[in-house]
């Protein structure tokens, strides 16, 4: 059963600490993504990777950083949380496509961040 | 990127088939249209998605208008597991693009 797993599913933190949300995926996907989900505002994408040591930016980069250092994991990094960074985290994965070829992200199951 | 328009909330009796509607008049020729859900405590999932054909898979059916202006998700036969929040997403399909743009969705309620 394919897999994508995210290292906490509720997680409680201080305004100003730094924070390390990570997400591992055991189908050799080449793309990561990170989204946050607010109610009423539905999914929006922070950032994303489609290759080791590769990034781009989402729609709402500010206030985060992403590391991926191993194809299997991406992580997304709070340097200095503040409290409207309290919302939940998912993260996706992907194939690589081809030239016309299409490809379902899966997801994992999410982490409740809340910044207190 | 095209936009989607999608009602809020809608409800259906168990066992009865359930007509999901999805709006997108700004759709481009290389968007394809989308569908995800997200069951409750979970990540999204992917459900079906089309371009211009109608497409049928094992969760449901995607129907397509003509003009590619809307679309609707069809569940043929809803059950108590079939209430989630359903994402109606338009993604440019040209190599290279990965990104999907989800809105607020229609949150299905299924009454026993």
């Amino acid at each position: 059963d394919v897999k994508v797993t995210q290292s906490s599913r509720y997680l409680v933190k201080r305004t100003g600490e730094k924070v390390f949300l990570e997400c591992v995926q055991d189908m050799d996907h080449e793309n990561m993504f990170w989204y946050r989900q607010d109610p009423g505002l539905g999914l929006r994408l922070i950032y994303f990777s489609y290759d080791v040591k590769m990034k781009e930016k989402g729609d709402i980069p500010e206030g985060y950083s992403v590391s991926r250092e191993k194809k299997e994991r991406f992580s997304l990094i709070l340097e200095s949380a503040s409290t409207n960074q309290t919302s939940m985290y998912l993260c996706a994965s992907s194939k690589d496509r081809g030239a016309g070829e299409i490809d379902e992200q899966f997801f994992g199951p999410g982490t409740r961040l809340t910044v207190l | 990127d095209a936009k989607t328009t999608q009602p809020n909330s809608m409800e259906s009796n168990e066992e009865e088939p359930v007509h999901l509607p999805c709006n997108h008049s700004t759709i481009s020729g290389t968007d394809y249209i989308h569908w995800y859900r997200q069951l409750p405590s979970q990540g999204p999932e992917y459900v079906i998605h089309g371009l211009t054909s109608n497409v049928n898979n094992r969760m449901a059916s995607l129907a397509i208008a003509e003009d590619r202006k809307s679309s609707t998700l069809i569940l043929h036969r809803a059950t108590l597991r079939d209430a989630a929040v359903y994402y109606c997403i338009l993604r440019d399909e040209d190599f290279g693009n990965e990104k999907l743009t989800f809105g607020t969705g229609t949150r299905l309620t299924i009454i026993p």
